[in-house]
């Protein structure tokens, strides 16, 4: 099966601090998403990103898909950036998504 | 507003009560999934669907059944809930193989 790698496990932030949180994947990973699981356990969908570069808002990842890995960018975070944040790669055929183990990402005041 | 609804968000049950939970998408996804995520052990996949009728077992199938008899709705059942069957379910959709997933709100589940 594939392989998918978070880093780090878990991180703390003061407020209005910038982070970046990677994802290395094995060689069958043809897309990527990116995830956040707020306190509450909802999954949202941040990114889509099979290769280059996508911002929305505060965040943006950059996926360099020769080199395996992808950069979750997060600026000025803010107390409701905690949570868990997941890449999962999607094998060839679609029909399945593999979850790294996440990060966890605390933001304090 | 583009969606996966899934029905209840918590459940509280005995075991080897029967139980559905509901998923239903308004996107006209061809795939749909669905995934359980415990401690420890992440996101597995339960079952998945490419289209109506056509269903597969993921990594975590056994004590789950689902059905596909129409495109929008993939309700997971729980012919015999056990305890180890506690978790959170997560249904999904998909386009296809070449976009993203959208995930439903999640169901809390507690077998006891």
């Amino acid at each position: 099966g594939i392989q998918v790698e978070q880093s780090p496990p878990d991180l703390i932030l003061q407020e209005g601090a910038n982070s970046t949180l990677r994802c290395n994947f094995s060689d069958s990973v043809n897309n990527l998403q990116w995830f956040h699981q707020n306190p509450w356990g909802q999954l949202i969908n941040l990114f889509y990103i099979p290769s280059g570069t996508k911002q929305n808002g505060r965040l943006s990842a950059t996926t360099v898909a020769t080199e395996r890995y992808s950069l979750l960018y997060i600026s000025s975070s803010q107390t409701t950036d905690s949570g868990v944040y997941f890449c999962a790669g999607l094998e060839g055929g679609g029909n399945k998504l593999t979850f790294g183990t996440g990060t966890q990402l605390k933001v304090e005041l | 507003e583009a969606q996966v609804t899934q029905n209840p968000r918590y459940l509280i049950t005995v075991t080897g009560k029967k139980l559905t939970v509901t998923c239903s998408q308004n996107m006209n996804h061809e795939y749909m999934s669905w995934y359980r995520q415990d401690p420890g052990l992440g996101l597995r996949q339960i079952y998945y669907s490419m289209n109506v009728e056509v269903t597969d077992k993921g990594d975590v199938p056994e004590g789950y059944k689902v059905s596909r008899k129409e495109k929008r709705n993939f309700p997971l059942i729980l012919e015999s809930p056990s305890p180890n069957q506690t978790s959170l379910y997560f249904c999904a959709s998909s386009l296809s193989a070449y976009y993203g997933y959208t995930f439903g709100s999640g169901t809390r589940l507690t077998v006891v």
